[in-house]
């Protein structure tokens, strides 16, 4: 069965960073793309940014780009979501999803960032 | 702004059919936007229903189709049922590595 489990959320400080992680099982890891997207208290989702099966290529959505960095170590089924720079909008349930035909098959049930002073 | 357009909201009644559709703002929707829909509902992760336009997930009924529809992309529903009171979510790829979701449609059976 596949799963993705998200870690690492948590309270920080604007400015601040934080390591997300995404354990990955049930399925061959690194075979796929694998994406992270956001959901803020009372919002919609959004995409955030998604690495290649290897990790040799990166996107990055606009609010993100520069803060935000994705990577991926396929020894451990492990992704992950360095932030950095942290703001207040950044708050959100964070979940990381499998990619597949350019869009995602399975979710992880999230972790929680809390930007706040 | 937003760039994938969304019904904010539609109501069904149970048993009938509905369908949800989701645009692009700079022009029109076609298959090589690889459109996907996702359920979800309150506290919950999302659900993937279909991707590639109409290729729905594992386990997913076959009462949810996904199509083009002119210029947009479309979930129908057929046989609405009450546990289908759900916000639904479309995504498109834009290219160039980027995924934009819309704003998604609170649909209510009632």
């Amino acid at each position: 069965e596949v799963y993705l489990e998200e870690s690492g959320g948590g309270l920080v400080q604007p400015g601040g960073s934080l390591r997300l992680s995404c354990a990955a099982s049930g399925f061959t890891f690194s075979s796929y793309w694998i994406h992270w997207v956001r959901q803020a208290p009372g919002k919609g989702l959004v995409w955030v940014s998604r690495i290649n099966s290897d990790g040799s290529s990166t996107s990055y959505a606009d609010s993100v780009k520069g803060r935000f960095t994705i990577s991926r170590d396929n020894a451990k089924n492990t992704l992950y979501l360095q932030m950095n720079s942290l703001r207040a909008e950044d708050t959100a349930v964070y979940y990381c999803g499998r990619g597949r035909d350019w869009g995602f098959d399975y979710w992880g049930q999230g972790t929680l960032v809390t930007v706040s002073s | 702004q937003t760039v994938v357009t969304q019904e904010p909201s539609f109501s069904v009644s149970p048993g009938g059919t509905v369908t949800l559709t989701c645009g692009w703002r700079s022009g029109s929707v076609a298959t090589n936007y690889y459109p996907s829909w996702y359920q979800q509902t309150p506290g919950q992760a999302p659900r993937t229903l279909i991707y590639n336009t109409n290729v729905r997930s594992s386990g997913v009924p076959d009462r949810f189709s996904g199509s083009i529809l002119g210029n947009k992309a479309a979930l129908t529903i057929t046989g609405a049922q009450t546990d289908d009171e759900s916000v639904y979510y479309c995504v498109l790829y834009t290219g160039s590595g980027i995924w934009v979701f819309g704003g998604g449609t609170k649909l209510t059976v009632l």
